[in-house]
């Protein structure tokens, strides 16, 4: 596509329920970052994607937290008994490759999430 | 840990003025350098990005790098209304990023 794409765009969700944040990197796009931002705060590295590589899962705040890549291209984040500390807005972006020189990343518009 | 700090404002300048934006960073291996503009409400776009030492300009922007200070800026030259947005700065290695906080830029008419 185009651009980096994010579904939802907004989330709402119960304390307790799982949700599942979609991401669609820009097309030829090989590294794939999750961040987290609350209101009024700077981006919380979360996860990132390197093609075939293991990935970075060292910003990932606990378990309940969790992130896959299929097929080299789309991610889902997935968040599991949410907690209303977990309502932020969601950020993927992605970037040619992750090496020095090409780390150029480029945002989604965000999905919101807010958890009553 | 890596570092990077930004003075959170909020900057106020008057339209036509020059605003100046600073970062530092902590990690002095950190090879590329990022300002990104935050709309309220919206997502990071990137507006410059530099590597080497010195100036890079890119219309009314400018980005100032200094590596032996660990310093790197930005100048908006002919600030208008519709500058005024949060200003991200990003130093990276080899792969991720390290986001400052941001600096609030308010552009008075």
């Amino acid at each position: 596509g185009a651009g980096v794409s994010q579904s939802p765009s907004n989330k709402v969700t119960e304390k307790g329920k799982d949700v599942e944040l979609r991401c669609d990197p820009i097309s030829g796009h090989t590294a794939l970052y999750w961040y987290r931002q609350s209101l009024g705060q700077g981006l919380e590295f979360l996860i990132y994607f390197q093609g075939n590589s293991a990935p970075d899962k060292s910003g990932l705040p606990s378990d309940r937290f969790s992130a896959e890549r299929t097929g080299g291209s789309v991610s889902t984040l997935t968040i599991q008994r949410t907690q209303q500390e977990d309502s932020a807005v969601y950020l993927c972006a992605s970037s040619f490759v992750a090496t020095v020189f090409q780390n150029i990343q480029y945002f989604g518009a965000g999905t919101r999430l807010s958890v009553l | 840990q890596k570092e990077v700090e930004q003075n959170s404002g909020p900057l106020s300048v008057p339209e036509g003025a020059i605003a100046s934006l600073n970062c530092t960073y902590s990690d002095r291996g950190s090879q590329s350098f990022f300002w990104y503009r935050q709309y309220s409400g919206k997502s990071p776009e990137l507006i410059m990005f530099i590597y080497s030492n010195g100036d890079k300009e890119d219309g009314r922007f400018t980005a100032q790098l200094n590596k032996a200070s660990q310093y790197v800026s930005l100048l908006i030259r002919d600030s208008q209304p519709s500058d005024s947005a949060t200003y991200l700065c990003a130093v990276g290695g080899s792969e991720k990023l390290v986001f400052g906080k941001g600096t609030k830029l308010t552009v008075n008419p």
